[in-house]
């Protein structure tokens, strides 16, 4: 199985809504990511997951909460959104972090923020 | 600061020609480069990855060829196809087995019967 699910598959919210991103692997990577795309733009980086700890945050804004339970369970919990928040949210795995190896993504998640 | 640029940013061909997509990057100490595929609205799908050290890689009708030196990669398609209609993103990885991965803005490729 070399899939990444995530849910929902659309999203709408208001700016003063809470809501949470969830992504699934079950390839037993240790290592979960979060990318942010905005239309007609490459995937932006955002968290780094290593062994269920964060490891790198890439200056994202506190509005937006990561969460790994556990190995195989990525979270994104967000609150406070503003409307330029709107994008297309990947989530990927790979093996390890630190190995340079391919990751595997998902088919994300589309946010709008009204 | 890494800057990845592919070209053309558009490709519209007919079905059965071959073609060439183009990736440079300003960097060469990368640790690999890696080409994906993405269909409007989906997630990535990684199609070849290139360690620093290797000069290509081939998978079906796809070969991406690597030259670090100069920062640049090209993606062959062989005997194109409706179905390879998508967006193909270049990536590359910094200089270490840690580095993030850098994406260029992509080239929308259409593939006309």
């Amino acid at each position: 199985d070399t899939e990444v699910t995530q849910t929902p598959k659309h999203l709408v919210m208001g700016m003063t809504n809470k809501k949470s991103l969830k992504c699934e692997q079950h390839m037993g990577h240790r290592a979960m990511y979060w990318y942010k795309q905005k239309a007609k733009k490459p995937p932006e980086l955002m968290f780094v997951y290593s062994y269920e700890k964060l490891s790198i945050n890439e200056s994202v804004p506190s509005r937006f909460s990561p969460e790994c339970p556990n190995s195989s369970l990525l979270n994104l919990h967000l609150h406070a959104l503003q409307p330029e928040d709107s994008a297309l949210y990947l989530c990927a795995s790979s093996q390890a972090h630190g190995q340079g190896e391919t990751q595997y993504f998902g088919p994300g998640t589309r946010l709008l923020v009204l | 600061k890494q800057e990845v640029t592919q070209i053309p940013a558009a490709l519209s061909v007919p079905e059965g020609e071959n073609l060439v997509l183009n990736c440079s990057f300003t960097d060469s100490a990368i640790y690999n480069l890696q080409w994906f595929r993405q269909d409007p609205g989906k997630g990535l799908t990684s199609l070849l990855l290139i360690q620093s050290s290797q000069r290509e890689q081939t998978s079906g009708r796809l070969n991406a060829s690597l030259d670090k030196s100069s920062g640049r990669s090209t993606l062959y398609i062989a005997a194109s196809q409706p179905g390879d209609s998508a967006t193909y993103l270049c990536a590359v990885r910094g200089g270490t087995s840690y580095g993030k991965l850098t994406f260029g803005q992509g080239t929308i490729l259409t593939v006309h019967p």
